[in-house]
């Protein structure tokens, strides 16, 4: 199984849909999740970081599922800026021996 | 502004020939990294140093080397024994609270071997 797993995709959705996304990871000792996202040949920026309890900021929802190892990221009332690539990263360890790995991303487009 | 700069944004280099690709943040970080990507594929971590003076590989440091002679600064040479080095490569700094990690990114450097 490999270490951080996402939807392949892509995903092509009209503007206003809902549209979700689904990672899974390997280490049940995982501590930290976060999802990023990456324009056409720009650098990834963090889009939200993934509390147990989950999150909401704004038209979009994070989850954790720590039982079964998954993460998901919910995208409400789609816009055309929500094009990009979603990555999904997951954080074990602590201290100063942690690692971060990342997924290989789902591509969205959101079409007129 | 605080941010983390690399350069060149586009650098070609011939087969044979080592390459340093600059990276350089003001944020006071004191973590940073090296990662490469490749169309369709995930970050995979080459480098990283959570510390001056100190740095460790990460899954694919094979033909790579770094140094982090100052905080701000953690250039990336990729030698001539990298077998496949045409990629997008990022730099990134981070800040650590509480567990939670927040990785900044500079804006990439694409490396095409001619």
């Amino acid at each position: 199984r490999k270490e951080v797993e996402q939807d392949p995709g892509p995903f092509n959705v009209p503007e206003g849909a809902t549209v979700a996304f689904n990672c899974t990871y390997s280490n049940s000792a995982s501590q930290s999740f976060f999802w990023y996202r990456q324009d056409c040949r720009k650098e990834p920026k963090l889009l939200m970081s993934v509390y147990s309890s989950g999150n909401e900021d704004g038209r979009f929802t994070a989850q954790l599922n720590r039982a079964s190892q998954y993460i998901s990221l919910l995208i409400r009332d789609s816009k055309l800026s929500d094009s990009a690539t979603y990555l999904c990263v997951v954080k074990w360890g602590s201290g100063s021996n942690y690692k971060l790995t990342f997924g290989k991303g789902t591509l969205l487009t959101v079409n007129p | 502004d605080g941010g983390i700069t690399q350069s060149p944004k586009y650098l070609f280099r011939k087969e044979g020939q080592n390459v340093t690709l600059s990276c350089e943040q003001n944020l006071n970080h004191d973590a940073m990294y090296w990662y490469r990507q490749d169309p369709g594929q995930g970050l995979r971590l080459i480098y990283y140093s959570q510390i001056v003076n100190d740095f460790q590989k990460g899954d694919i440091a094979e033909g790579y080397s770094v140094s982090r002679e100052k905080k701000e600064s953690f250039p990336l040479t990729v030698t001539s024994a990298q077998k496949n080095p045409t990629a997008f490569y990022l730099c990134a700094s981070s800040i650590e609270a509480g567990g939670w990690i927040e990785q900044f990114f500079g804006p990439g450097t694409r490396l095409t071997v001619l």
